[in-house]
């Protein structure tokens, strides 16, 4: 059982390249969620899913894709990178909220948009 | 939309003191209240919580403490400890599955 699982850990890309963070979980969860935390900050919500093919838009959407073809994973993508999406990104899952024992979170990408 | 507060962004405690960090909620129809901590170059790590039909839920040294009529949640930790250093973030979940943090308290522990 390896939890939520996030690659890569670290990632520098320049303006205007396009990527793929990529999160897995292991635990049958339905919930998955994708978090920005930049220094000194909060997590701050980029997209959420509440199941396989079923995702909806957070507190910070603009700039990222996400599509949840599978209850395992929860690929991130950021379209056209720009230097303000320098940050740590963190993938979550958690059972649904009648099940709930709380959200468990991935260690993290660090990415640097140069 | 949800918005999710705290009062402090720093406490400074002496070891075996009580700490206690408090949050703000705007959002009445809540499901859940949740305490993370998160150490230096990690994820959020679960603390505790409480379901929004409970005042109070309590777990080893740490207290949640709801007071809905002010939309206010507190995380008393007792006999703090150094390894209690972190910074701790209140996060609101929507019915919906929608988990909105706070900005987050760094709680530093003085021997």
């Amino acid at each position: 059982n390896a939890g939520v699982t996030q690659t890569p850990k670290f990632q520098v890309l320049k303006t205007g390249q396009s990527m793929t963070l990529q999160c897995a979980q292991d635990m049958n969860h339905e919930y998955m969620s994708w978090y920005r935390q930049d220094p000194g900050m909060g997590l701050r919500l980029i997209h959420y899913s509440v199941g396989a093919g079923i995702t909806d838009q957070g507190e910070v959407p603009n700039g990222y894709n996400v599509s949840r073809s599978t209850t395992e994973d929860f690929p991130l993508r950021l379209l056209s990178a720009a230097p303000s999406q320098t940050s740590v990104y963190f993938c979550a899952s958690s059972p649904r909220t009648d099940q709930y024992y709380g959200y468990t979170f991935g260690s993290g990408t660090r990415l640097t948009v140069v | 939309g949800e918005s999710v507060g705290l009062h402090l962004p720093t406490l400074s405690v002496q070891e075996g003191d009580n700490s206690i960090i408090n949050c703000a909620y705007s959002n009445s129809a809540s499901d859940y209240f949740i305490w993370y901590k998160q150490e230096s170059g990690k994820g959020p790590q679960f603390i505790i919580d409480i379901r929004s039909n409970m005042d109070k839920r309590q777990g080893q040294r740490v207290t949640v403490l709801l007071n809905k009529t002010v939309k206010h949640l507190s995380l008393q930790i007792a006999a703090t400890q150094p390894g209690d250093s972190a910074v701790y973030f209140c996060a609101v979940l929507s019915p919906g599955g929608k988990l909105i943090f706070g900005q987050g308290t760094e709680l530093s522990v003085k021997p």
